[in-house]
């Protein structure tokens, strides 16, 4: 248990569904991060928050929503996406601004499969 | 974005041997993490370097920062079976670091 945990693990959905990923973290970190994961290659960062703020992102398509409500919950909405959106998505959390980025523990990922 | 690579990409080897992987980049980071990640589950981080020349160990993991902050090895001793999983190396960028770049990993198989 690294203190990061995300619902659901597993996830299908069809091309003009809309669903949600949702991240918690439990380690009082300020700065909160989703990336993706796809076979062969590397992960790649898609969102920063920075106490409820987005201070990165690295030109992911809009059919990706992040929202930050708080320093403890990230949640990542989906919409019409593609087959080639399938992959394990990570969350991840740091200390943040003022206790250093250094440190990034990661929840164990949803894997999402877009039919 | 300033890429990272990992060698080698694979490496199988028996238990007991002692092995080395490499990250590498043409830019400077701030810091560098080494994470390993298992099948099904998230990386976990097993050490940050943060100055030029840093060594670090743990238990039987040895962590070298390159004097110029742009590459780093991870050398295991007497590799057990547990050790197997993907390591990966990530890099810090960004005002406050808080932007990181990770390698493609290099994929270990420690046989019993």
């Amino acid at each position: 248990e690294t203190g990061v945990t995300q619902t659901p693990r597993h996830l299908v959905m069809g091309m003009t569904n809309k669903k949600s990923l949702k991240c918690e973290q439990h380690l009082g970190h300020n700065a909160m991060y989703w990336y993706k994961q796809s076979a062969k290659k590397p992960l790649e960062l898609m969102f920063v928050y920075s106490l409820e703020e987005r201070v990165e992102n690295n030109s992911v398509p809009s059919r990706f929503s992040p929202e930050c409500p708080n320093s403890s919950h990230l949640f990542l909405h989906l919409h019409t996406l593609q087959p080639e959106d399938s992959a394990l998505y990570l969350c991840a959390s740091s200390p943040g601004q003022g206790k250093g980025y250094y440190e990034q523990y990661f929840g164990p990922g949803t894997r999402l499969t877009v039919t | 974005t300033q890429l990272l690579e990992q060698s080698p990409q694979f490496l199988s080897i028996q238990e007991g041997e002692n092995l080395t992987v490499y990250c590498n980049s043409s830019s400077v980071f701030s810091s560098l993490q080494w994470y390993r990640q298992e099948p099904g589950e998230g990386p976990v981080l097993l050490v940050t370097v943060v100055t030029g020349g840093e060594v670090k160990k743990l238990k039987r993991l040895t962590f070298q920062f390159g004097d110029a902050r742009k590459d780093s090895s991870l050398h295991i001793t007497a590799a057990q079976p547990g050790d197997t999983g993907l390591y990966l190396c990530a890099g810090a960028q960004g005002n406050y670091g808080q932007n990181f770049v990770f390698g493609p990993g290099t994929r270990l198989s420690v046989l019993p």
